[in-house]
């Protein structure tokens, strides 16, 4: 199946802090990537749809001037996290879907911890 | 609206067989996935189904039956290792949006 690469795998950082999470579709472009947040044994919850080169699609409730997207190219979608608070410790998972499959393929998430 | 229900928890023992089955009702519909998803990892595409029938890979097969919104994941000869998460998620159009989860179901294999 088609790689997703995301990173950092596991981020500990101080209230405050902005993290900046990666999201890279390895052998595919990717036009629409996805940003998930799972909560421990809870199911994922969508937090915003990126298309390429236009402004991404938040889903209600998700504060789009905490969680910054940016979807500069095909192969690429960033999400930072903006001052982050212990509040905002979960496990955050992008997802990237191509023009020539009807597929989402996952990235293997990252684990923010925020103390 | 998208709905999505799948048990919540299933046990099965090792070297039987399980059926996950999943009902959707989502305004549009074009697909119908299934998932695995081990404690602490991303999700894994298992497979994907956008015609009424059944699609076999390997140990695992997936049904679908457009008029009842209806699915399910067929796994064979399980191993302590298909003990995991699987989530059915359906592809709600054509367009660009992203599919509709439903909460899992947890599969614990059994000695």
């Amino acid at each position: 199946g088609a790689v997703v690469s995301q990173h950092p795998s596991w981020v500990i950082c101080k209230s405050g802090t902005s993290v900046k999470i990666e999201c890279r579709s390895l052998d595919f472009q990717a036009t629409t990537m996805f940003w998930y947040r799972q909560f421990p044994k809870q199911s994922l919850m969508l937090m915003a749809t990126s298309n390429e080169g236009s402004k991404a699609t938040y889903e209600q409730g998700v504060e789009k001037d905490k969680f910054l997207i940016n979807h500069a190219s095909l192969t690429l979608s960033t999400l930072t996290v903006t001052s982050a608070h212990p509040e905002d410790s979960s496990f955050y998972i992008c997802s990237a879907r191509g023009l020539a499959k009807n597929i989402q393929y996952f990235g293997a998430g990252t684990r923010l911890s925020v103390l | 609206g998208q709905n999505i229900d799948q048990p919540t928890e299933m046990t099965a023992t090792e070297g039987a067989i399980v059926q996950i089955n999943c009902t959707y009702q989502t305004s549009g519909f074009n697909g119908l996935f299934w998932y695995q998803q081990h404690a602490g990892e991303a999700p894994t595409f298992l497979s994907y189904n956008v015609l009424d029938g059944l699609e076999e890979k390997g140990r695992f097969s997936s049904f679908l039956s457009r008029s009842k919104g209806y699915s399910y994941l067929l796994l064979k000869e399980l191993q302590m290792k298909d003990s995991a998460s699987y989530l059915c998620a359906a592809n709600p159009d054509t367009g660009r949006r992203a599919l509709t989860f439903g909460s899992g179901t947890r599969l614990q294999v059994q000695p």
